[in-house]
């Protein structure tokens, strides 16, 4: 079956301009999470759904940072008057669902869309 | 200081060669751990899961010391393909679910 996509899978914004960036979870999964990465850096956790409810946005750099997943599938992270130190790779992951505390199931990432402001 | 540290690297090894990465964890209420492999430029894949008693898949073994907080990979007769970087991954369920990652180890294999 196909795995996590996201579109666009680069994006070139001028310093100011609006940004949105797409994400297509696994058919299925409930859970889905918005990481940062910057060069050089590990994936930095920004927001995570599960099914349409925003459960946790503390990550989220600023209020310029925006995410919503109104059906509980398709995800969509806004990005508002974009900054230069908003580059970054944005990665989608999504997992089949969360059980009881202590038990965790598998994050499946998506390629990422690279985000470069000029 | 960072709630999940690892070594940077880069590790240079010859082909066949054993390495170790090592990955230290600050929160003690951390209940999961994995490591992730990256290609450059490649999202991160799970490489497996680390248990308590320690486990091993082909020429990969992970361990956890949950005392000392901190993680292992071993990795065996390495092999070129193994170049990519590591990421050490602590899943804390306190208060909220989250992936927690480290920087990230990279490894070179070399011919």
């Amino acid at each position: 079956g196909a795995g996590v996509s996201q579109s666009p899978r680069y994006k070139v914004a001028k310093r100011g301009q609006d940004v949105a960036l797409r994400c297509d979870p696994i058919s299925g999964h409930v859970s889905l999470f918005w990481y940062q990465q910057a060069l050089g850096q590990g994936p930095e956790f920004l927001t995570y759904f599960q099914n349409e409810a925003q459960l946790d946005k503390s990550g989220l750099p600023s209020d310029r940072f925006f995410a919503e997943r109104p059906e509980g599938s398709v995800s969509t992270l806004k990005i508002q008057r974009t900054q230069q130190e908003d580059s970054a790779v944005y990665l989608c992951a999504s997992s089949f669902q969360i059980r009881t505390s202590g038990d965790t199931d598998t994050q499946y990432f998506g390629p990422g869309t690279r985000l470069t402001v000029l | 200081r960072k709630e999940v540290e690892q070594d940077p690297g880069p590790f240079n090894v010859p082909e066949g060669a054993t390495v170790a990465f090592n990955c230290t964890y600050s929160n003690s209420a951390s209940q999961s751990f994995f490591w992730y492999r990256q290609d450059c430029r490649k999202e991160p894949k799970l490489l497996m899961s680390v248990y308590s008693s320690g486990n091993e898949d082909g020429r990969f073994t992970a361990q956890l010391n949950r005392a000392s907080q901190y993680i292992s990979l071993l990795i065996r007769d390495s092999k070129l393909s193994d170049s990519a970087t590591y990421l050490c991954v602590v899943i804390t369920t306190s208060g909220t679910y989250k992936y927690i990652f480290g920087t990230g180890t990279r490894l070179k294999v070399l011919a």
